[in-house]
Protein backbone atom coordinates (compact mmCIF):
# COMPACT_ATOMS: atom_id res chain seq x y z
CA UNK A 1 0.00 0.00 0.00
CA UNK A 2 1.26 3.20 -1.07
CA UNK A 3 1.58 5.71 2.24
CA UNK A 4 3.52 7.77 4.48
CA UNK A 5 4.28 7.16 7.79
CA UNK A 6 5.13 8.75 10.44
CA UNK A 7 6.44 8.00 14.10
CA UNK A 8 5.43 9.04 16.68
CA UNK A 9 1.83 9.82 16.07
CA UNK A 10 1.55 11.55 19.55
CA UNK A 11 4.73 13.18 21.59
CA UNK A 12 4.61 15.21 24.86
CA UNK A 13 8.28 16.56 25.78
CA UNK A 14 9.93 18.80 27.81
CA UNK A 15 11.57 21.90 26.80
CA UNK A 16 14.72 22.09 25.72
CA UNK A 17 15.05 17.98 25.20
CA UNK A 18 15.80 16.91 21.60
CA UNK A 19 13.44 14.56 19.60
CA UNK A 20 12.83 13.64 16.28
CA UNK A 21 9.59 12.96 14.27
CA UNK A 22 10.66 10.37 11.73
CA UNK A 23 8.83 10.06 8.17
CA UNK A 24 8.84 7.36 5.43
CA UNK A 25 7.49 7.36 2.20
CA UNK A 26 7.20 3.74 0.06
CA UNK A 27 6.00 5.51 -3.27
CA UNK A 28 9.85 6.37 -4.35
CA UNK A 29 9.13 9.94 -4.59
CA UNK A 30 11.22 12.71 -4.59
CA UNK A 31 9.94 15.58 -3.10
CA UNK A 32 9.10 15.37 0.75
CA UNK A 33 8.38 18.30 3.02
CA UNK A 34 6.65 18.86 6.11
CA UNK A 35 4.20 21.01 7.56
CA UNK A 36 2.54 22.17 10.73
CA UNK A 37 -1.27 22.85 11.37
CA UNK A 38 -2.04 25.14 14.04
CA UNK A 39 -5.20 27.04 14.70
CA UNK A 40 -6.30 29.69 12.90
CA UNK A 41 -3.11 29.36 10.44
CA UNK A 42 -3.80 26.44 8.84
CA UNK A 43 -1.03 24.57 7.12
CA UNK A 44 2.44 25.96 7.07
CA UNK A 45 5.74 24.53 5.53
CA UNK A 46 8.89 24.10 7.79
CA UNK A 47 10.89 22.27 5.40
CA UNK A 48 11.42 20.36 2.49
CA UNK A 49 13.65 18.31 0.13
CA UNK A 50 13.97 18.27 -3.88
CA UNK A 51 15.63 14.93 -3.56
CA UNK A 52 18.36 13.24 -1.85
CA UNK A 53 21.21 15.56 0.20
CA UNK A 54 19.30 18.51 -1.31
CA UNK A 55 16.95 20.22 1.50
CA UNK A 56 14.95 23.91 1.73
CA UNK A 57 13.72 26.43 4.34
CA UNK A 58 9.61 26.81 3.96
CA UNK A 59 8.04 29.78 5.46
CA UNK A 60 8.83 28.26 9.40
CA UNK A 61 11.89 27.08 9.60
CA UNK A 62 12.93 28.47 12.67
CA UNK A 63 14.08 26.02 15.58
CA UNK A 64 13.84 23.13 13.24
CA UNK A 65 16.49 21.04 11.26
CA UNK A 66 15.89 18.17 8.43
CA UNK A 67 18.15 15.76 6.48
CA UNK A 68 17.37 13.58 3.53
CA UNK A 69 20.07 10.96 3.68
CA UNK A 70 18.17 8.53 1.79
CA UNK A 71 14.73 9.15 -0.98
CA UNK A 72 12.80 7.36 1.15
CA UNK A 73 12.96 9.45 4.65
CA UNK A 74 12.84 12.89 5.81
CA UNK A 75 13.10 13.01 9.66
CA UNK A 76 12.33 16.14 11.54
CA UNK A 77 14.27 17.25 14.17
CA UNK A 78 13.77 19.57 17.08
CA UNK A 79 17.55 20.19 18.57
CA UNK A 80 15.82 22.29 21.81
CA UNK A 81 11.91 21.97 21.62
CA UNK A 82 10.16 25.34 23.22
CA UNK A 83 6.04 25.36 24.05
CA UNK A 84 5.40 27.47 20.78
CA UNK A 85 6.60 24.30 18.44
CA UNK A 86 3.33 23.01 20.12
CA UNK A 87 1.41 21.71 16.98
CA UNK A 88 -0.03 19.06 14.77
CA UNK A 89 3.41 18.15 12.51
CA UNK A 90 2.16 16.42 9.20
CA UNK A 91 5.21 14.81 6.62
CA UNK A 92 4.26 14.88 2.52
CA UNK A 93 5.64 13.35 -0.03
CA UNK A 94 5.34 13.72 -4.14
CA UNK A 95 6.35 12.96 -6.75
CA UNK A 96 8.41 15.98 -7.95
CA UNK A 97 8.38 19.79 -6.48
CA UNK A 98 5.93 20.71 -10.03
CA UNK A 99 3.66 17.08 -9.22
CA UNK A 100 0.90 19.31 -6.51
CA UNK A 101 -0.72 16.40 -5.88
CA UNK A 102 0.88 15.93 -2.34
CA UNK A 103 0.35 12.75 -0.02
CA UNK A 104 0.15 13.48 3.55
CA UNK A 105 0.81 11.24 6.00
CA UNK A 106 -1.11 10.95 9.74
CA UNK A 107 -0.10 13.79 11.85
CA UNK A 108 2.18 13.54 14.75
CA UNK A 109 0.76 15.78 17.32
CA UNK A 110 3.78 17.24 19.87
CA UNK A 111 3.41 18.66 23.27
CA UNK A 112 5.92 20.81 24.59
CA UNK A 113 6.03 21.43 28.16
CA UNK B 1 0.31 38.11 4.90
CA UNK B 2 -2.13 35.23 4.04
CA UNK B 3 -1.84 34.36 0.05
CA UNK B 4 -4.33 32.22 0.29
CA UNK B 5 -7.82 33.09 1.89
CA UNK B 6 -10.81 30.41 3.95
CA UNK B 7 -12.33 33.34 5.04
CA UNK B 8 -15.52 31.67 6.74
CA UNK B 9 -13.88 28.91 9.33
CA UNK B 10 -17.34 26.94 9.32
CA UNK B 11 -20.13 25.80 7.38
CA UNK B 12 -23.07 23.52 8.42
CA UNK B 13 -25.62 22.09 5.58
CA UNK B 14 -28.52 19.81 5.55
CA UNK B 15 -27.76 16.49 4.07
CA UNK B 16 -28.76 16.20 0.53
CA UNK B 17 -28.33 19.88 -0.06
CA UNK B 18 -25.48 21.28 -1.61
CA UNK B 19 -22.31 22.46 0.06
CA UNK B 20 -20.39 25.90 -1.33
CA UNK B 21 -17.05 26.45 -0.29
CA UNK B 22 -15.49 29.67 -0.99
CA UNK B 23 -11.45 30.29 -1.24
CA UNK B 24 -9.74 33.86 -2.33
CA UNK B 25 -6.42 34.52 -3.42
CA UNK B 26 -3.84 37.36 -3.86
CA UNK B 27 -1.17 35.99 -5.39
CA UNK B 28 -1.36 36.49 -9.91
CA UNK B 29 1.14 33.97 -9.86
CA UNK B 30 -0.64 30.95 -8.39
CA UNK B 31 -1.69 28.93 -11.28
CA UNK B 32 -2.88 25.63 -9.96
CA UNK B 33 -5.10 25.09 -7.33
CA UNK B 34 -6.35 22.16 -5.18
CA UNK B 35 -9.09 21.02 -2.71
CA UNK B 36 -7.58 18.91 0.02
CA UNK B 37 -9.66 17.06 2.70
CA UNK B 38 -8.61 16.73 6.08
CA UNK B 39 -11.12 14.11 8.86
CA UNK B 40 -9.93 14.13 12.69
CA UNK B 41 -7.05 12.55 13.12
CA UNK B 42 -6.19 11.76 9.40
CA UNK B 43 -3.35 13.56 7.10
CA UNK B 44 -5.71 15.66 4.51
CA UNK B 45 -6.01 14.29 1.79
CA UNK B 46 -6.42 15.20 -2.01
CA UNK B 47 -10.14 15.49 -3.31
CA UNK B 48 -9.74 17.96 -6.63
CA UNK B 49 -7.86 20.28 -8.47
CA UNK B 50 -7.80 23.26 -11.27
CA UNK B 51 -5.52 24.79 -13.54
CA UNK B 52 -5.68 27.99 -14.23
CA UNK B 53 -6.66 27.23 -18.00
CA UNK B 54 -10.02 26.04 -17.12
CA UNK B 55 -12.63 27.60 -15.31
CA UNK B 56 -14.64 24.56 -14.10
CA UNK B 57 -13.34 21.04 -13.41
CA UNK B 58 -16.49 18.02 -12.28
CA UNK B 59 -15.57 14.58 -10.31
CA UNK B 60 -18.19 12.71 -9.65
CA UNK B 61 -20.53 15.24 -6.43
CA UNK B 62 -17.52 17.46 -6.65
CA UNK B 63 -16.60 20.94 -8.95
CA UNK B 64 -14.45 23.42 -8.37
CA UNK B 65 -15.27 26.66 -9.97
CA UNK B 66 -12.30 29.16 -11.02
CA UNK B 67 -13.14 33.22 -11.14
CA UNK B 68 -9.31 34.26 -11.99
CA UNK B 69 -10.52 37.79 -12.75
CA UNK B 70 -11.71 37.88 -9.23
CA UNK B 71 -9.38 35.65 -7.98
CA UNK B 72 -11.80 33.63 -6.42
CA UNK B 73 -12.56 29.39 -6.34
CA UNK B 74 -15.15 27.75 -5.15
CA UNK B 75 -15.92 24.04 -4.60
CA UNK B 76 -19.29 22.44 -5.13
CA UNK B 77 -20.30 19.25 -3.36
CA UNK B 78 -23.87 18.00 -4.49
CA UNK B 79 -25.44 16.21 -2.78
CA UNK B 80 -23.75 16.56 0.35
CA UNK B 81 -23.33 13.65 3.01
CA UNK B 82 -22.98 13.04 6.16
CA UNK B 83 -19.21 11.43 5.23
CA UNK B 84 -18.40 14.69 3.96
CA UNK B 85 -18.43 16.77 7.01
CA UNK B 86 -14.70 17.16 7.58
CA UNK B 87 -12.24 19.99 7.30
CA UNK B 88 -11.33 21.40 3.65
CA UNK B 89 -7.76 23.02 2.78
CA UNK B 90 -7.77 25.50 -0.10
CA UNK B 91 -4.21 25.01 -1.84
CA UNK B 92 -2.30 26.85 -4.39
CA UNK B 93 0.85 27.13 -6.44
CA UNK B 94 2.58 28.75 -9.15
CA UNK B 95 4.96 26.89 -11.46
CA UNK B 96 8.92 26.47 -11.49
CA UNK B 97 10.44 28.14 -8.32
CA UNK B 98 7.02 29.65 -7.40
CA UNK B 99 5.71 25.42 -7.44
CA UNK B 100 5.23 25.71 -3.52
CA UNK B 101 1.79 24.60 -2.08
CA UNK B 102 0.52 27.27 -0.16
CA UNK B 103 -2.75 26.32 1.95
CA UNK B 104 -5.45 28.40 3.29
CA UNK B 105 -6.61 27.98 7.12
CA UNK B 106 -9.73 26.08 6.35
CA UNK B 107 -13.31 25.79 6.58
CA UNK B 108 -15.11 22.72 9.00
CA UNK B 109 -17.85 21.42 6.87
CA UNK B 110 -20.79 19.51 8.91
CA UNK B 111 -23.10 18.12 7.14
CA UNK B 112 -26.82 17.13 9.11
CA UNK B 113 -28.38 14.15 8.78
Amino acid sequence: EAQVTQNPRYLITVTGKKLTVTCSQNMNHEYMSWYRQDPGLGLRQIYYSMNVEVTDKGDVPEGYKVSRKEKRNFPLILESPSPNQTSLYFCASSLSRNSYEQYFGPGTRLTVT
Amino acid sequence: DQQVKQNSPSLSVQEGRISILNCDYTNSMFDYFLWYKKYPAEGPTFLISISSIKDKNEDGRFTVFLNKSAKHLSLHIVPSQPGDSAVYFCAASGTGANSKLTFGKGITLSVRP
